[in-house]
């Protein structure tokens, strides 16, 4: 979707280096999510955040950080990247909560080798 | 806590011919009920939304929902399949408040030429 987009599309890093996800929105949105999609998991909430500087844990947080200070961007940071965290990420947005639906972006595939 | 269950992991079907894609969901409280489609390397996109109102909620792509809160279920039907509906497709529950939208573990629609 053009209103939100993520970068990069594709990388492949080293375990125990750090790496960082960037989500770019246009749209003005409150929220914004940070996923991770694996097969037989479906989609699993890594952080969110509800504001600039306001960000908190989802299921799945350990080994990520995430930064929020502007409205239209939300990095999510590997610290040190391991090879369990080989995944598809995605971002989504809503405008009030989840409760009228979000918009993902198209993911960052990730290859920790 | 909230969780869904999509019945089938995958489900072919040959085109032109009917589908119906299964979703249950467990809540101690009222919830709004989402579909969303993924296709091959994207992103997810919203399908369609049940937040109140009439249980049969059309959507995008020919595709309809029906809630039925006694058996608390939000299955997804569509009348005649086409090739280009092939995709994984996620049911998805969030309580009416400002939480967390839990996803299912997705289905796979092939369809069949």
């Amino acid at each position: 979707d053009a209103g939100i987009t993520q970068s990069p599309r594709h990388k492949v890093t080293e375990t125990g280096t750090p790496v960082t996800l960037r989500c770019h929105q246009t749209e003005n949105h409150r929220y914004m999510y940070w996923y991770r999609q694996d097969p037989g998991h479906g989609l699993r909430l890594i952080h969110y955040s509800y504001g600039v500087k306001d960000t908190d844990k989802g299921e799945v947080s350990d080994g990520y950080s995430v930064s929020r200070s502007k409205t239209e961007d939300f990095l999510l940071t590997l610290e040190s990247a391991t090879s369990s965290q080989t995944s598809v990420y995605f971002c989504a947005i809503s405008e009030e909560g989840g409760t009228y639906g979000y918009t993902f972006g198209s993911g960052t595939r990730l290859t920790v080798v | 806590a909230q969780s869904v269950t999509q019945l089938d992991s995958q489900v072919p079907v040959f085109e032109e011919a009917p589908v119906e894609l299964r979703c249950n969901y467990s809540s101690s409280v009222s919830v709004y009920l989402f579909w969303y489609v993924q296709y091959p390397n994207q992103g997810l996109q919203l399908l369609l939304k049940y937040l109140s109102g009439s249980t049969l909620v059309k959507g995008i792509n020919g595709f309809e929902a029906e809630f039925n809160k006694s058996q608390t279920s939000f299955h997804l039907r569509k009348p005649s399949v086409h090739i280009s509906d092939t995709a994984e497709y996620f049911c998805a529950v969030i309580k009416t408040s400002y939480d967390k939208v839990i996803f299912g573990p997705g289905t796979s629609l092939s369809v069949i030429p």
